[in-house]
């Protein structure tokens, strides 16, 4: 039971275009949504979150939105940097646990 | 201010051995996470630990792994007599009291090879 979906595997932009990662989850009582990145060997890096009192958090060239009635968030990336290729993982959980449930992933390369 | 800590980075083990892993939280962190990452999977939550206590252990397997986060020392993931599907990444985050759910902070992972 995957509560937490990231249908594309992969996502291929070029420098400077908009990047958009997507992430769909099932569980309503999801209340908090975070994104992070991970390089191969490494830890993931806490990226943006939100809150679902929200449908938008910005900071700096990230942005998440929120669609709580899709149950649908999706990050942006303006613009996408060479340095941003990794992976990328949305993650969810609900007020009354600590625990995160993750996505499967997705890789995103930016070209030069 | 030092970040989440993970030792040993690699660990190599053969099938009947026990691995322990180790992970310090951040400084001012009382919340211990631990996460196993499978092969071409996403992370999967294992065990949610404060100091001496279990908060829920529900992503455990019921037997051969165990957890602890005692009041002194670094939060330990145990697992006995390691078969090779324990091979995996196990990470290890942190939080501050009262946050957990905003955020989480992971370390560098221990890398398991069971041979």
């Amino acid at each position: 039971d995957q509560q937490v979906k990231q249908n594309s595997p992969s996502l291929s932009v070029q420098e400077g275009r908009i990047s958009i990662l997507n992430c769909d989850y099932t569980n309503s009582m999801f209340d908090y949504f975070l994104w992070y990145k991970k390089y191969p060997a490494e830890g993931p890096t806490f990226l943006i979150s939100i809150s679902s009192i929200k449908d938008k958090n910005e900071d700096g060239r990230f942005t998440v939105f929120l669609n709580k009635s899709a149950k649908h968030l999706s990050l942006h990336i303006v613009p996408s940097q060479p340095g941003d290729s990794a992976v990328y993982f949305c993650a969810a959980s609900a007020s009354n646990t600590g625990k995160l449930i993750f996505g499967q992933g997705t890789t995103l390369q930016v070209k030069p | 201010n030092a970040g989440v800590m993970q030792n040993p980075r690699h660990l190599v083990r053969r099938r009947g051995q026990e691995a322990r892993l180790r992970c310090s939280p951040m400084k001012g962190h009382s919340h211990v996470y631990w996460y196993r990452q499978l092969p071409e999977e996403g992370l999967k939550f294992m065990v949610y630990l404060q100091k001496e206590n279990i908060i829920d252990e529900s992503g455990m397997p019921k037997e051969r792994f165990s957890a602890e986060f005692p009041k002194e020392g670094p939060s330990i993931l145990r697992i006995q007599q390691v078969v090779r599907g324990d091979s995996a990444a196990y990470f290890c985050a942190s939080s501050p009291p009262g946050r957990a759910q905003e955020t989480q902070y992971f370390g560098p992972g221990t890398r398991l090879l069971v041979l």
